[in-house]
């Protein structure tokens, strides 16, 4: 079964920083590019970020960039947020999310994990 | 960036009706067009992809249709279980833009 388990959310102070982990498991990690997606508290969905199948090019919505960092770890099949600078408008609940089909540049989201929430305030 | 705009932002609709949302994209995405389910408290459910394409495992009353900027997702016959809110997303080009949701309810 294809699973997506995230961890590492929890209370950040505004300005600082909190890395949150999605490990895989079900199919073959190295495979897929792998997304973040983000909910703030009763809103909509959010892009984030995106991370090839090897780890090589990277991608981050305009609200994050230069903040956040995306990375993957291929031999533990762990995909990894690191976010720094924090502020109030990131709290949310951060989803990582598998892309449908290997390979692909361009493809839909068919697997989603539960999400950790991220909760910034002083 | 491309951005999506759906219409309705909810509705209320009963058990039987045919039910349409739209999708709007500010600019031209070929078929890179997919919808998702979100039932409250739970994670996003991927319905169609590639704008018509409908995702394993997912009830044939659900449909999809546009090519473009223009895209519709259709419930032929609602049931009480498709009470959620439903999420267009554009992935021709990053960001990945979701529209802003339609929220669908029983009447």
């Amino acid at each position: 079964e294809v699973q997506l388990l995230e961890s590492g959310g929890g209370l950040a102070q505004p300005g600082g920083s909190l890395r949150v982990s999605c490990a895989a498991s079900g199919f073959t990690f190295s495979s897929y590019a792998m997304n973040w997606v983000r909910q703030a508290p009763g809103k909509g969905l959010e892009w984030v970020s995106v991370v090839s199948a090897s780890g090589g090019a990277t991608f981050y919505a305009d609200s994050v960039k230069g903040r956040f960092t995306i990375s993957r770890d291929n031999s533990n099949n762990i995909v990894y947020l690191q976010m720094n600078s924090l502020r109030a408008e990131d709290t949310a609940k951060y989803f990582c999310a598998k892309r449908r089909v290997g390979g692909s540049d361009r493809d839909a989201f068919d697997v989603w994990g539960q999400g950790t929430m991220v909760t910034v305030s002083s | 960036d491309i951005q999506m705009t759906q219409s309705p932002s909810s509705l209320s609709a009963s058990v039987g009706d045919r039910v349409t949302v739209t999708c709007r994209a500010s600019q031209g995405i070929s078929h890179y067009l997919a919808w998702y389910q979100q039932k409250s408290g739970k994670v996003p459910k991927l319905l169609i992809y590639a704008a018509s394409t409908l995702q394993s495992g997912v009830p044939s009353r659900f449909s999809g249709s546009g090519s473009g900027t223009d895209f519709t997702l259709t419930i032929s016959s609602l049931q009480p279980e498709d009470v959620a809110t439903y999420y267009c997303q554009n992935y021709y080009s990053v960001p990945w833009t979701f529209g802003q949701g339609t929220k669908v309810e029983i009447k």
